[in-house]
Parts: C-alpha cells; structure tokens; sequence
C-alpha cells in the first residue's frame, strides 16, 4: 500500500525566511509520480510540480524548488524568501500509474503560516 | 493545463434529501475519473475510482449505495449523495486522468448537510 508522510503538520515562519516541507513516501512501486499541491483557503488545489520516479533531477521554478532523493524515499519542497501569500496548505502526493493510472495517496498536509 | 469544472462550488440541503455533484472534464476526454473527500483541517481520501461505462472502485468503508456514482461519458461525471446527513457535510473533490499518472483536480464542492 502507498503511503504519503508530511511529518510536520504546521509550519509558522516570518516573512522573507526560507521554508523546507518534507515529504516522505513508501511504494513498492517502480513506476509512479510524486506531487505537490497548495490548497489555499479558498479550498481548490493548485498545482505545484509533478515528478516522475525515474527523474531525480531536483527543479527551481521561482521562489520554490524541490529535491527529490529516491534513495531515502523523500520528495521535499523548499520556499525561498516566503511571503505572506504563500500561506496555505500544502499536500504531497503519490499517484500510480499502469492499471490505477492516477489513484493518488496524499499526506495529511502541511499548514504554513506567514507573517508579516 | 487541462480544465476540470464542479458544479455546485457549494450546497446547502436538508437532512434526508440526495444531493447530486458534476464533474467534467472540460477540454480533454477523461478515462478515469476520481472522488475524494476532505473533512476540515484534514487530507483527502478518496472515496471512489470511476472508469467511463463500467461500475465504479469504492476504497473500503465508502458505502456505495450511499454515494452513488455514475460516469455515463469520458467528460462528465457525477456523484450522488444519498439521504444525506449532517456527517456527509465535507468537501467533495473530483479529478479526472487520462491514464498517464497525472490527475487535474476540480474546485470542489462544499456540502452542508442542516
């Protein structure tokens, strides 16, 4: 079975800090997908970043990047000089593929808080 | 990015009514389509795989004959809310794949059950 393991359930920072979520993960799968999404209050889920379990080529996009090490099972999300619009929820997520081809497990979320 | 839309955003019922939520896929043809559900504070879980024209997957403990779902075409689906108590008031989640691993979410829709 696959689970999804976000260790810390809330996260409070002051504005400009950087910001690491973790997420840890298990699957005996070979072949799946790691995500990560920002549920704002509004309550939709904003799409972040999707990785495959074959590339392990960490990603800078803006402010965020990600570093994704297969050998420890982790698929962390760093925010670089947070602002206060960065508070959210944040989730990350394990999707299958093949015969369950997007059935994903989500971790029970990260709650950021930014301050002014 | 692919466009999936939920329809109600929001709903208000009465304790005992059903109440039925869309989900479509608005400009990709989705072979699988997915229900999650999300109490306050809480991750989602989901609830039900559903392929186009065949019964849906329920995870263990979702009582299918108390939520219906129909995926009568590869761009809509919906679920049903049988007699609806005030435990059923949640966040309803769709996401709708094309088989390729990747999922794109619906809004979702907020019931509250008086």
């Amino acid at each position: 079975a696959q689970k999804v393991t976000q260790a810390q359930t809330e996260i409070s920072v002051v504005e400009k800090e950087d910001v690491t979520l973790d997420c840890v993960y298990e699957t005996r799968d070979t072949t799946y997908y790691l995500f990560w999404y920002k549920q704002p209050p509004s309550g939709e889920l904003v799409f972040l970043i999707r990785r495959n379990s074959f590339d392990e080529q960490n990603e800078i996009s803006g402010r965020y990047s990600w570093n994704f090490q297969k050998s420890t099972s982790s698929f962390n999300f760093t925010i670089t000089a947070s602002q206060v619009v960065d508070s959210a929820v944040y989730f990350c997520a394990l999707s299958e593929v093949g015969t369950n081809a997007g059935k994903s497990t989500f971790g029970d979320g990260t709650t950021l808080t930014v301050k002014p | 990015g692919a466009v999936v839309s939920q329809h109600p955003s929001w709903v208000i019922c009465k304790s005992g009514t059903s109440v039925k939520i869309e989900c479509r896929s608005l400009d990709f043809q989705a072979t699988t389509m997915f229900w999650y559900r999300q109490f306050p504070k809480q991750s989602l879980m989901l609830m039900a795989t559903s392929n186009e024209g065949s019964k849906a997957t329920y995870e263990q403990g979702v009582e299918k004959d108390k939520f219906l779902i129909n995926h009568a075409s590869l761009t809509l689906s919906t679920l049903t809310v049988t007699s609806a108590h005030p435990e059923d008031s949640s966040f309803y989640i769709c996401s709708a794949s094309q088989g390729h691993g990747e999922q794109f979410f619906g809004p979702g829709t907020r019931l509250t059950v008086l």
